[in-house]
């Protein structure tokens, strides 16, 4: 039973596109979290949400926009994909923000063609 | 702003041959250091929280070391299976900062 679920793991897409990445946990976590790794492997959180609250917003440009219907989920949505935006995405999630309970998803590997 | 600097970049060892990996860290008030490791096509798995300085955690061929300025992660007699991307992380302390800054990771590649 996995812990940190993404859906779609692969995503290839067109600029310009709409697309949303979806992400379920089941640890009873209260805290969720998206992470970018680049092709360099370099991962840098995006958002966090605590109990469905947005409390981490990094520099990131507004076509992307996170959304928590609860705190079990926290899905991503992106608008007018651009080359750029190619990267991995990571869910995650932990219980109190402490960073030792962080728990990743598998990652979906997005491709903007 | 908090950063992470790990080296080497990569490391290869023979199995059984033992070595550390080096993170440097500068942060406003450490919370925790962190240690992930990586596999290819996979999310990053937690294996140690450090708190303070002088602390030391242990996992079969793994152990972690903290001082105020990096940590360090030693590898005694690894094996193939050891072979990963191992990945550094900072937590500042204060207020409801939950983020976690990373390292750009060691890759390691244990050869039989």
């Amino acid at each position: 039973d996995t812990a940190v679920s993404q859906t779609p793991k692969y995503l290839v897409t067109q600029m310009g596109n709409d697309k949303s990445i979806k992400c379920e946990q089941n640890l009873g976590h209260d805290t969720m979290y998206w992470y970018k790794q680049d092709s360099k492997k370099f991962l840098k959180i995006m958002f966090s949400y605590n109990n469905k609250e947005l409390i981490i917003n990094e520099t990131v440009p507004n076509r992307f926009s996170p959304k928590s219907p609860d705190k079990a989920h926290l899905n991503l949505h992106i608008n007018s994909l651009e080359l750029g935006d190619s990267a991995v995405y990571f869910c995650a999630s932990s219980q109190d923000g402490r960073g030792g309970g962080y728990t990743f998803g598998s990652g979906t590997r997005l491709t903007v063609v | 702003e908090d950063q992470v600097t790990q080296s080497p970049e990569a490391l290869r060892l023979q199995e059984g041959e033992s070595s550390s990996l080096n993170c440097s860290y500068t942060v406003s008030g450490l919370r925790g250091l962190f240690w992930y490791r990586q596999d290819p096509g996979k999310g990053p798995e937690f294996l140690f929280t450090l708190y303070s300085a002088g602390e030391e955690k242990e996992k079969e061929r793994l152990k972690a070391t903290l001082t105020k300025k990096e940590s360090f992660l030693h590898i005694t007699a690894p094996k193939p299976e050891d072979s990963a991307t191992y990945l550094c992380a900072v937590q500042a302390a204060g207020g409801s900062n939950y983020k976690l800054t990373f390292g750009k990771g060691t890759l390691l590649t244990v050869n039989p």
